[in-house]
């Protein structure tokens, strides 16, 4: 079976733009969170949904939103960007809440 | 209360040696305890996880000890291998409900052949 799948890998955005990252997790579940890690720091909670509600959303502003689909893909989506969301932004997916965390592999923002 | 700290910052060990990282929690609310292993350039991995009801879980190399009274936990890599070197993040939820993952400040190991 195919892991969490994120994309795209790495992009390039300008200040003030708006960027969409993708993310597919595994098949059968049901649960999707987003985490944003700085370099050299631990990754940050930021959204966790789960059969397409929202059910927890971490201390980040309301730039970043996040969605999920009747597929149990999800988008995040991070308006006006900042110099400061330069970061590895990482999908994690669980069967269902409860039970074990895997990320994908990221999708690298650089924000110049 | 929602922190997980983690030590030491980083570590080189040689080649068959034994590496120790430890973390510390302060929310007793917390109930699932995952040590995840990074290469640069990709997402966490999850090495091996620990609930609170056991004060210890080996698989293969890598051993978790927990210390519920201190709120504290450990990951040990037995026979550490170059391969080994990687960044390490101990990470504290609690397994219900919203499960909302917070991580340490990540351990850089580096093996020396």
């Amino acid at each position: 079976d195919a892991g969490v799948t994120q994309s795209p890998t790495h992009l390039i955005k300008t200040r003030g733009q708006q960027v969409t990252l993708r993310c597919s997790p595994i098949s059968g579940h049901k649960s999707v969170s987003w985490y944003q890690q700085v370099l050299g720091q631990g990754p940050q909670f930021i959204f966790q949904y789960y059969e397409k509600e929202e059910r927890g959303r971490g201390n980040f502003p309301d730039r970043f939103s996040a969605r999920q689909f009747p597929n149990y893909s999800s988008e995040l989506n991070v308006n006006a960007l900042l110099l400061g969301d330069s970061a590895l932004y990482l999908c994690a997916s669980t069967r269902e809440s409860g039970n074990t965390i895997y990320f994908g592999e990221g999708s690298w923002l650089t924000v110049v | 209360q929602q922190q997980v700290k983690q030590s030491p910052q980083s570590l080189i060990v040689q080649k068959g040696g034994i590496s120790i990282i430890n973390c510390a929690y302060e929310n007793t609310a917390f109930d699932y305890f995952p040590w995840y292993q990074q290469f640069p350039g990709k997402g966490p991995a999850l090495l091996i996880a620990i609930r609170p009801d056991v004060s210890e879980k080996k698989e293969g190399r890598f051993t978790i000890s927990f210390n519920k009274s201190a709120k504290q936990f450990s990951l040990h890599i037995m026979d550490s291998q170059p391969g080994d070197s990687a960044t390490y993040f101990c990470a504290a939820s609690k397994k219900t409900g919203f499960q909302k993952l917070v991580f340490g400040t990540g351990t850089r190991l580096l093996v020396s052949p």
